[in-house]
């Protein structure tokens, strides 16, 4: 089974910042990455798929990059709406989540 | 507007069974994988099962082999998860969630639907 690391588990930033975080798959998965959004009693939503994908309508502040074990997820400026868990998902092999991401307000 | 709406959630005791369904809306149902997603209180997301499009296929991860069952009515759009000998750590929101393309492996999900909550509880 692949594993999915995901850094750091809690991150604190301002409005404006620009925010990273990354991604580890224990074995390879060449570009099958996706990243999902989730707020607080909702539904996960698809923000980046194949690792750099931007999914239709999602603000192009948010962009993903890398390839085979490493990822990242970064948000050029970070906005109030953007307070939120991030999460991984791998789908090389079937498909497996990193742990997530909460970014809260510093 | 694409649309999934979970229902048939609920409180079961331990060993007990619950069928969870997922309505589809707004696209060709036949066309796309699904699949199952759940969320324990307070914890992080994990994929259950998916099945084709056509319903030929179907995958389960280790945690519920042997205990659910995945399946689908295209002609009644809808998804089901059949769930037996349930256990308390099966207790978590199930989201039903559309494969981003017509193929079962190598998609993510594009379209998830509201969740449904399922305690196992005596």
């Amino acid at each position: 089974d692949i594993q999915m690391t995901q850094s750091p588990s809690t991150l604190s930033a301002s409005v404006g910042d620009r925010v990273t975080i990354t991604c580890r798959a224990s074995q390879s998965i060449s570009s099958w990455l996706a990243w999902y959004q989730q707020k607080p009693g909702k539904a996960p939503k698809l923000l980046i798929y194949k690792a750099s994908s931007l999914e239709s309508g999602v603000p192009s502040r948010f962009s993903g990059s890398g390839s085979g074990t490493e990822f990242t997820l970064t948000i050029s400026s970070l906005q109030p709406d953007d307070f939120a868990t991030y999460y991984c998902q791998q789908y090389n092999s079937l498909w497996t989540f990193g742990q997530g991401t909460k970014v809260e307000i510093k | 507007e694409v649309q999934l709406l979970e229902s048939g959630g609920g409180l079961v005791q331990p060993g007990g069974s619950l069928r969870l369904s997922c309505a589809a809306s707004g696209f060709t149902f036949s066309s796309y994988a699904m699949s199952w997603v759940r969320q324990a209180p307070g914890k992080g997301l994990e994929w259950v099962s998916a099945i084709s499009g056509s319903g030929g296929s179907t995958y389960y991860a280790d945690s519920v082999k042997g205990r659910f069952t995945i399946s689908r009515d295209n002609s009644k759009n809808t998804l089901y998860l059949q769930m037996n000998s349930l256990r308390a750590e099966d207790t978590a929101v199930y989201y039903c969630a559309k494969g981003y393309t017509s193929l079962l492996l190598r998609a993510a999900f594009d379209i998830w639907g509201q969740g449904t909550m399922v305690t196992v509880s005596s």
